[in-house]
């Protein structure tokens, strides 16, 4: 079946330095969305990636969808301590199921 | 944005009970409802995947006679953990999308049950 991978699991830094997280599907996927969940709190949507080489910006956040539509990425600018939680990318082929990569802590420190 | 309340947020009970959470969407009708459990530290790992008015359909190793999951209208679905033992203490979350929005695949989660089997 699909799976998702997520590198790195966890990833520690100093406020404004910049944060990358990368997703791999083993299979093509329809779309990718990403999640981020703070400590203590349940995941929430992010942004939804569905063409091929799409890239979007959200302030100091950019979303990247490869060309084979198989891996992505998130990648925050100059970090801040509201940053911290875990990163979740989630692929999905069809039917609305989403398979959840094992996602990025990251913890910022001031 | 969508809505996704669920009740109870958090739950002790004892060894053998059966606990019910509900799930529901409050602003939009939900066409399908997800139940995930997320232990410490880890990824959400799908448990199951329900339609209104139909069967839910289980993840692989998913038991569905221990997990029954209920989708009986648009707003509500309930997953009942039969016979809890303490393995099953989790984080549970569910989560609904909608084929009548146009952002069809976008999940919208519950704040999640905290379930704690003594």
């Amino acid at each position: 079946g699909q799976q998702v991978m997520q590198i790195p699991q966890y990833q520690h830094v100093q406020e404004g330095e910049d944060f990358t997280t990368y997703c791999n599907s083993s299979t093509t996927l329809s779309n990718i969305q990403w999640y981020k969940q703070r400590p203590g709190g349940h995941p929430v949507f992010l942004i939804q990636l569905v063409k091929s080489g799409e890239v979007k910006k959200q302030k100091r956040l950019t979303f990247q969808f490869g060309e084979a539509k198989k891996n992505s990425s998130l990648h925050i600018t100059a970090t801040q301590t509201t940053d911290v939680g875990t990163y979740f990318c989630a692929g999905s082929n069809s039917g609305y199921a989403l398979n959840f990569g094992k996602g990025t802590s990251l913890l910022v420190t001031p | 944005g969508a809505v996704v309340s669920q009740h109870p947020s958090r739950v002790i009970c004892k060894s053998g009970t059966s606990v019910k959470i509900e799930c529901r969407s409050l602003d939009f009708q939900a066409t399908t409802m997800f139940w995930y459990r997320q232990f410490p530290k880890q990824s959400l790992m799908l448990m199951a995947t329900s339609n209104e008015g139909s069967k839910a359909t289980y993840e692989q190793g998913v038991e569905k006679d221990k997990f029954l999951i209920n989708h009986a209208s648009l707003t509500l679905s309930t997953l009942t953990v039969t016979s809890a033992h303490p393995e099953d203490s989790s984080f549970y979350i569910c989560s609904a999308t909608s084929a009548l929005v146009p952002e069809k695949e976008t999940q919208y989660f519950g704040p999640g049950t905290r379930l704690l089997v003594l």
